[in-house]
């Protein structure tokens, strides 16, 4: 069974804290992908991976970094977290090539920043 | 940039037809998606259209203009669980792979 792992499905955080959030995929694909959800406003892509070291700005990359050291690994790093950053976070992962099918999601991580 | 535009929210009854519409403003696009999520749970994929027309999968059906700007999610013989949102997506071209640039999402409510 594939799967996309999101490694805390609940974090409450502090203003200015380093928050770390982790995804693991086991279906060996190229791309991973971090998006937010918010009443109102969709889905919206920060940051994308398209190989391991590789990343590419999504739409709202500002106040977040990425990292990809290994190919199953994308984490998400909030450097100073802030109230406006209170979201859900889903993490996806596609196959090169992938028509919508093989676009997998994780469960989501329901972040508050107090 | 893009610009999807989808209606907020739709009541329908058991048993019955719904069509939810998409409508988009893109300079290309590769695919257009459709996504079911329910509250609480990652969006599952639903249909996929990369040319002009409708793909029938089941009790769900998904159409395409591309020249018309213009897509719709067609959910058939309505079921009480079939109350979701449903996210109409574009593939696009970025960097070296496809991304997905979402609209905001149809909350469904369907009534018995």
């Amino acid at each position: 069974d594939v799967k996309v792992t999101q490694s805390s499905r609940y974090l409450v955080k502090r203003t200015g804290e380093k928050v770390f959030l982790e995804c693991v995929q086991d279906m060996d694909h190229e791309n991973m992908f971090w998006y937010r959800q918010d009443p109102g406003l969709g889905l919206r892509l920060i940051y994308f991976s398209y190989d391991v070291k590789m990343k590419e700005k999504g739409d709202i990359p500002e106040g977040y970094s990425v990292s990809r050291e290994k190919k199953e690994r994308f984490s998400l790093i909030l450097e100073s977290a802030s109230t406006n950053q209170t979201s859900m976070y889903l993490c996806a992962s596609s196959s090169e090539g992938a028509s919508g099918n093989t676009i997998y999601f994780g469960e989501g991580s329901w972040l508050t920043v107090v | 940039g893009q610009n999807i535009d989808q209606p907020t929210e739709m009541t329908a009854t058991e048993g019955a037809i719904v069509q939810i519409n998409c409508t988009y403003q893109t300079s290309g696009f590769n695919g257009l998606f459709w996504y079911q999520q329910h509250a609480g749970e990652a969006p599952t994929f639903l249909s996929y259209n990369v040319l002009d027309g409708l793909e029938e999968k089941g009790r769900f059906s998904s159409f395409l203009s591309r020249s018309k700007g213009y897509s719709y999610l067609l959910l058939k013989e309505l079921q009480m669980k079939d109350s979701a949102s449903y996210l109409c997506a574009l593939g696009l071209y970025g960097g070296a792979t496809n991304k997905l640039i979402f609209g905001t999402g149809t909350l469904l409510a369907v009534q018995p």
